[in-house]
C-alpha cells in the first residue's frame, strides 16, 4: 500500500514565522502535490513537483514556496505565516502516467494565531 | 481555467440511493475523478471517467457526458458507512503527466438509519 506520511497532525504557530510542511511517500512516485482544503471549497491546489527540484505553480501559491530535494519527500513552506493561511494541509503523491489516482497523507492542521 | 459545481449535502436512508451530481467547466478536459473523505481522515480515490457511459465498482457506480460537461456518481444500498464528503475532480493536461487535479467544493453525504 502506497503510503504519504505528513509530518505533523495538527500546528499551531504566529503571525510571522516561518512554517515548514514536510511530507515523505513512500512508492517512489514521479508526482507530488499540495493542495489546502477548506470547508466549501474542496481541495485547492498550492503546488506541485513532477521531477526532483522541479515545481510547478497551482492555483493559490500566493504567500507559499516549495522544496523537492528527494524523489521521496515535498516540503512546503509558509515564509511569512498569516492568519488567512489557517486551514487543513493535504500532500498527495501518484505515477506520472495518465490516470494515476492521488494518494493522500492524513493532512495538517495549521492554526496561525 | 477550471471549475466544477456539486451539491452541499445530500441526506439519505440507510438502503438508499443517492446520487451525486457535479457539472464542469473546463480549459481543456481528460477525465472526471471521484475521491471519499471520511470525517479526520485522508482522500481516498472512487473511480475515474475518461470516455463517457457508466463505470461501475461494486456499490458505487460514476457516470460521465462529455458533451454536458456532466458527472455523477451513484451510491446504492446506502450503508452507514457512505456517510463522507465526495469530490469531483477533473483532470489537467500539466507537466505533470496529467494528474494535476482541480476539485469541486465536495458534496457531504449523511446517511440515517
Amino acid at each position: 500500500d502506497v503510503k504519504v506520511t505528513q509530518s505533523s497532525r495538527y500546528l499551531v504557530k504566529r503571525t510571522g514565522e516561518k512554517v515548514f510542511l514536510e511530507c515523505v511517500q513512500d512508492m517512489d512516485h514521479e508526482n507530488m502535490f499540495w493542495y489546502r482544503q477548506d470547508p466549501g471549497l474542496g481541495l485547492r491546489l498550492i503546488y506541485f513537483s513532477y521531477d526532483v527540484k522541479m515545481k510547478e505553480k497551482g492555483d493559490i501559491p500566493e504567500g507559499y514556496s516549495v522544496s523537492r530535494e528527494k524523489k521521496e519527500r515535498f516540503s512546503l513552506i509558509l515564509e511569512s505565516a498569516s492568519t488567512n493561511q489557517t486551514s487543513m494541509y493535504l500532500c498527495a503523491s501518484s505515477l506520472s502516467t495518465g490516470n494515476s489516482p492521488l494518494h493522500f497523507g492524513n493532512g495538517t492542521r495549521l492554526t496561525v494565531t | 481555467g477550471q471549475s466544477l459545481e456539486q451539491p452541499s449535502e445530500v441526506t439519505a436512508v440507510e438502503g438508499a440511493i443517492v446520487q451525486i451530481n457535479c457539472t464542469y467547466q473546463t480549459s481543456g478536459f481528460y477525465g472526471l475523478s471521484w475521491y471519499q473523505q471520511h470525517d479526520g481522515g485522508a482522500p481516498t480515490f472512487l473511480s475515474y471517467n475518461a470516455l463517457d457511459g457508466l463505470e461501475e465498482t461494486g456499490r458505487f457506480s460514476s457516470f460521465l457526458s462529455r458533451s454536458d460537461s456532466y458527472g455523477y456518481l451513484l451510491l446504492q444500498e446506502l450503508q452507514m458507512k457512505d456517510s463522507a464528503s465526495y469530490f469531483c475532480a477533473v483532470r489537467d493536461r500539466g507537466k505533470a503527466a496529467g494528474n494535476k487535479l482541480t476539485f469541486g467544493g465536495g458534496t457531504r453525504v449523511l446517511v440515517k438509519p
